[in-house]
């Protein structure tokens, strides 16, 4: 069953292309950024991360980007196939607390038409 | 497979009981954190645990605790639960306890309160 909010900005692409998902984080004070992608059902799994010194790293398929100057991340799937349908969560790691608690954005849900 | 378990997957209970979650880490990890997903509020950080000791605190009720047995495995206990409470309880890991260590969740646990 779906584990996430109703009203999810959605991005719908073609399999084959390549998908962008947006995230705007909250703390200028994050060193630390992790995208998750959920799929119905299951927990968030980890796909990519990046740290603040940085401003791109790029995975299998993926990249990330980190603009700190307007706190801004994406998340580039190069080739979307429909395994990549899922909730993609960006999250952030404030830097200044004592433990490694996450902060999530809202999600996006992206859709691959075959 | 995220190498994290949490038991159980279904609960239904009722307004007023008291539920306990479990969770076992990953091999080799430390660090065990709660997290809420629902459909209102998205992903919450609620507490983190590290080697037995609590790390950081979330927005975690007072009638939800949590505790992190010397064998690493958490358990996270609801009280007087209410319809509001019902909602996916997640657990994840890491090795450190540290800001920028990777967590990794697992299945989770879908609480019903009817």
């Amino acid at each position: 069953g779906e584990s996430v909010g109703l009203h999810l900005p959605t991005l719908s692409v073609q399999e084959g292309d390549n998908s962008i998902i947006n995230c705007a984080y909250s703390n200028s004070a994050s060193d630390y950024f992790i995208w998750y992608k959920q799929e119905s059902g299951k927990g968030p799994q980890f796909i990519i991360d990046i740290r603040s010194n940085m401003d791109k790293r790029q995975g299998q398929r993926v990249t990330v980007l980190l603009n700190k100057t307007v706190k801004h991340l994406s998340l580039q799937i190069a080739a979307t196939q429909p395994g990549d349908s899922a909730v993609y969560f960006c999250a952030e790691n404030p830097y200044n607390n004592a433990g490694n608690m996450l902060t999530f954005g809202g999600g996006t849900r992206l859709m691959v038409k075959p | 497979d995220s190498g994290v378990t949490q038991t159980p997957k279904h609960l239904i209970t009722a307004t007023g009981q008291r539920v306990t979650l479990r969770c076992s880490p990953r091999s080799g990890d430390l660090s065990v954190y709660w997290y809420q997903q629902s459909l209102d509020q998205g992903l919450q950080f609620l507490i983190q645990y590290y080697n037995g000791e609590e790390r950081a605190k979330g927005n975690i009720l007072e009638r939800f605790s949590a505790q992190q047995f010397p064998d690493l495995h958490s358990e996270l206990n609801l009280s007087s639960l209410e319809l509001g409470d019902s909602a996916l309880y997640f657990c994840a890991s890491s090795v450190a306890s540290a800001g920028g260590d990777t967590q990794y969740f697992g299945p989770g646990t879908r609480l019903t309160v009817l």
